[in-house]
């Protein structure tokens, strides 16, 4: 039974254009929510996160979006670059990241030159 | 990099045998997490440690056992280990409890290979 859920296992996007990782996730208990970034031969990467009170995080050219009532994420990176070529994590906790986190399994992101 | 370290890098080993993975936490995290990312899989989580006490188990098996010492560097334990056992092992740390919402910063990983 998962948790937290990324439907799409690969994603491939043009230099330049925006990139939109989806996440879903089933426990309503959740309340803070994080994209991690993973390449081959490293541990993942603290990328953004979003708490439950919010509904839009920014961070430079990563943006987290949360819509409570359909258990919904999503991240944004405009512009992609080649450099964000990875593997992203959306991960969830129940309470406010002092719990371990709930992963997805994760999107491929491939950003062609 | 992240501050938390790993060791050994790689590990291959023989079924039935044990292995010790070792972790070093950020300076001033209290909390050690331990996940396993199998093929194709995200990260699981196995046991959480803070302060020394165990804090959190999630599906470790009961060949797998974990401690925290009192300079907070955390160890993983797996014995009669099976080829199933093969993934890379990460250790995860965070303050826990000192600011509202605290993300954990992940470490390079363990590789474990069973042959």
């Amino acid at each position: 039974d998962q948790q937290v859920k990324q439907n799409s296992p690969s994603l491939s996007v043009q230099e330049g254009r925006i990139s939109i990782l989806n996440c879903d996730y089933t426990n309503s208990m959740f309340d803070y929510f994080l994209w991690y970034k993973k390449y081959p031969a490293e541990g993942p990467t603290f990328l953004i996160s979003i708490s439950s009170i919010k509904d839009k995080n920014e961070d430079g050219r990563f943006t987290v979006f949360l819509n409570k009532s359909a258990k919904h994420l999503s991240l944004h990176i405009v512009p992609s670059q080649p450099g964000d070529s990875a593997v992203y994590f959306c991960a969830a906790s129940a309470d406010s990241g002092n719990t371990p986190l709930v992963f997805g399994k994760g999107t491929r992101l491939s950003v062609i030159a | 990099d992240s501050g938390v370290t790993q060791t050994p890098k790689h590990l291959i080993t023989a079924t039935g045998q044990r292995v010790t993975l070792r972790c070093s936490p950020r300076s001033g995290d209290l909390s050690v997490y331990w996940y396993q990312q199998s093929l194709d899989q995200g990260l699981q989580f196995l046991i959480q440690y803070y302060n020394g006490e165990e804090r959190a188990k999630g599906n470790i098996l009961e060949r797998f056992s974990a401690q925290q010492f009192p300079d907070l560097h955390s160890e993983l334990n797996l014995s009669s280990l099976e080829l199933g056992d093969s993934a890379l092992y990460f250790c995860a740390s965070s303050v826990v409890g000192l600011t509202t919402y605290n993300e954990q910063f992940f470490g390079p990983g363990t590789r474990l290979t069973v042959l």
